[in-house]
């Protein structure tokens, strides 16, 4: 595609449950990123792959969160047992191989209640 | 570890009046440094970035940032300010070698005044 898609935009959740956020990159690229962004703060990183591989994993913030990259292209995102402190913007974003600048998508807001 | 200051949280400034956003940086080694811009509702979008070279840089919508390397500063800057560039922009650094991971700043409001 053009440009990096993350679906869906928008995802409520009731405390406890479980969900994915997916993230579609900009075809060919082979580095891929998660961030999280909670209100008035700036991008926190997740989650870096590169290829399948998770090359750095340190910003998840506890084994709640999960992400995979099973074929070096989509990648989700996967919280168990919500807490309403996950609330926040996930931001996705992907880069070429030697590239320097990453190229956002527009987000999932996730809303747990 | 690496990190990004913004001592601004917000920025006023006359529309056709010069603007700079100022950004300092920690990190080892050198830096790639980039700005990034986010509208309402709308992911990340790429301004510029330093990567080596001429210490001014050009980037989209007129915007320029400066490199100061002993200040270990990226001030965003742009001649004359336009109603359109009010948006929340951010700083961000990562290391040349080693992880690839982005570090961001807070993020600054820039308000252009009509």
């Amino acid at each position: 595609g053009a440009g990096v898609s993350q679906t869906p935009s928008n995802k409520v959740t009731e405390k406890g449950k479980y969900v994915e956020l997916r993230c579609d990159p900009i075809s060919g690229h082979t580095a891929l990123y998660w961030y999280r962004q909670s209100l008035g703060q700036g991008p926190e990183f997740l989650i870096y792959f590169q290829g399948t591989g998770a090359a750095d994993d340190s910003g998840l913030p506890n084994d709640r969160f999960f992400a995979v990259r099973p074929e070096g292209s989509v990648s989700t995102l996967k919280i168990q047992r919500t807490e309403r402190g996950d609330s926040a913007v996930y931001l996705c974003a992907s880069s070429k191989e030697g590239g320097t600048e990453a190229f956002f998508g527009q987000g999932t807001r996730l809303t747990v209640v | 570890a690496q990190s990004v200051a913004q001592p601004e949280d917000q920025v006023n400034v006359a529309e056709g009046n010069p603007l700079t956003v100022k950004c300092t940086y920690s990190v080892s080694g050198n830096p790639y440094l980039f700005w990034y811009v986010q509208y309402p509702n709308r992911g990340l979008q790429f301004l510029l970035k330093y990567i080596t070279g001429d210490n001014l840089v050009k980037g989209s919508y007129g915007f320029e940032a400066e490199f100061n390397k002993s200040q270990t500063s990226f001030h965003l800057k742009k001649p004359s300010a336009l109603v359109s560039d009010s948006a929340l922009y951010f700083c961000a650094v990562r290391a040349v070698f080693g992880n690839e991971k982005l570090t961001f700043g807070t993020g600054t409001r820039l308000t252009i005044i009509p």
